[in-house]
């Protein structure tokens, strides 16, 4: 079953709002979960380290203002899309950051702001 | 960082004939190589990886060959079939740390016709 529970899986939110999409560990204590966005008919790229009771990690070009990443517990992480505009309707996914297994993802959530 | 690039773009076979797809990657640090099929709206499904310290793996029709060397690994699937049709992605793990920290390649589409 899955061991990384992402919600919601799909969310249409109106240019200017802001969404939070969440991700669940499920079966460990992650203490850093990654974030992914995924543009159509395009690779993933990597947003974001979260890092749990501690700040985020962003990529170079991810504005850390606009993409708010909470890690409050060892089985959640936030991601918050503040004031959305339409070049943020994406796929973005979640996966947890273990050592060394292999990585376990999210079911994505499609975001598309109108 | 590293940098992952991925040949061909789109790649189209005939049922029964054999896929290549190629990976080159930058960053020798990296010791995590996984390869994933994306279907349309869904997470990325893991079908087989390889660590650095292998130089080949198979899985039934789907092998994965590592030349640390040159930085690059490729996938080969054999005996295709139309339900191998999808996105490939191949990935490596940035700076030898995490598995779940992963810069993606480009994608392959992979056709296979009847």
């Amino acid at each position: 079953g899955a061991v990384v529970s992402q919600h919601p899986s799909w969310v249409i939110c109106k240019s200017g709002t802001s969404v939070k999409i969440e991700c669940r560990s499920l079966d460990f204590q992650a203490t850093t979960m990654f974030w992914y966005r995924q543009f159509p008919k395009q690779s993933l790229m990597l947003m974001a380290t979260s890092n749990e009771g501690s700040k985020a990690t962003y990529e170079q070009g991810v504005e850390k203002d606009k993409f708010l990443i909470n890690h409050a517990s060892l089985t959640l992480s936030t991601l918050t899309v503040t004031s959305a505009h339409p070049e943020d309707s994406s796929f973005y996914i979640c996966s947890e950051g273990r050592a060394s297994t292999e990585a376990f993802f999210g079911q994505g959530t499609r975001l598309t702001v109108v | 960082g590293e940098n992952v690039e991925q040949h061909p773009s789109t790649l189209s076979v005939q049922e029964g004939d054999s896929a290549v797809i190629k990976c080159t990657y930058s960053d020798s640090a990296s010791n995590y190589f996984p390869w994933y099929k994306q279907e349309l709206g869904k997470r990325p499904q893991l079908i087989i990886d390889i660590r650095s310290n292998v130089g080949e793996k198979k899985d039934q029709r789907i092998a994965v060959t590592l030349n640390k060397t040159a930085k690059h690994f490729s996938l080969h699937i054999t005996e295709t079939q139309p339900e191998d049709s999808a996105v490939y992605f191949c990935a490596a793990n940035a700076g030898g740390t995490s598995y779940g920290k992963l810069t993606f390649g480009q994608g392959t589409i992979l056709t296979v016709h009847p």
